[in-house]
């Protein structure tokens, strides 16, 4: 199974760029690089996902190296509603690892 | 009501009682997951269902059992608490677009 590191917290201001990374250094072929976002007392929620170079969607951008061993989720322009502990999940099917999780703390 | 569901939301028990903690949801995914979450260790894999009937351990499955005779439900049971299975259980369906998982509101077990 992928191992996943991930910073513990980090602080932003509102209307900043905010880019978040994950390593798994032994990421397995068949794996895909998940994130997801929980709010306090809820369960986490799909953000984006990604197997390699760039996704993006409506709400956040992934950049995965060709090497695939980190990546990166960023969220353009964080709002307050935007803080939130955020998971990176390395895996298929069965075979899931999630992160411990960033704190993300947006400031006005 | 549509998605996931879990219950009960809150509970506390004893050390060495029964507990089952139930899950439901109304998309029909194949596969189930349960979670437990804990400081510093993020969510942790206890089982997962890939169909009815078809249940294999996870990352940390000691301690639990799971049955899955319909689709929509994936109970889990503790058979004799203990104090370091406080914690969030939260319970996830697999499906959409990307595959992802859609979890539950989370139960929170406080053993004592």
């Amino acid at each position: 199974l992928a191992k996943t590191t991930q910073p513990i917290s980090m602080d932003s201001y509102e209307g900043q760029e905010v880019n978040i990374t994950c390593s798994h250094n032994n990421i397995a072929t068949n794996d895909y690089i998940t994130w997801y976002q929980q709010f306090p007392s809820q369960g986490p929620r799909f953000i984006i996902q990604g197997y390699k170079t760039k996704v993006t969607n409506e709400v956040a951008s992934l950049f995965i190296p060709a090497d695939r061993k980190s990546s990166t989720l960023s969220l353009p322009r964080v709002s307050l509603s935007d803080t939130a502990v955020y998971y990176c999940l390395v895996g298929h099917g069965n075979k899931l690892v999630f992160g411990a999780g960033t704190i993300l703390r947006v400031k006005s | 009501d549509a998605g996931i569901t879990q219950s009960p939301r809150y509970k506390i028990t004893e050390t060495g009682r029964q507990v089952t903690l139930m899950c439901h949801q109304t998309w029909s995914h194949s596969y189930m997951f349960w979670y437990r979450q804990d400081l510093g260790h993020g969510l942790r894999l206890i089982y997962y269902s890939a169909a009815a009937d078809i249940t294999d351990k996870g990352e940390v499955p000691d301690g639990y059992v799971v049955s899955r005779s319909k689709t929509e439900n994936f109970p889990l049971t503790l058979e004799s608490a203990t104090r370091s299975q406080t914690s969030v259980y939260f319970c996830a369906s697999k499906g959409g677009a990307y595959n992802e998982q859609f979890f539950g509101p989370g139960t929170r077990l406080t053993v004592l």
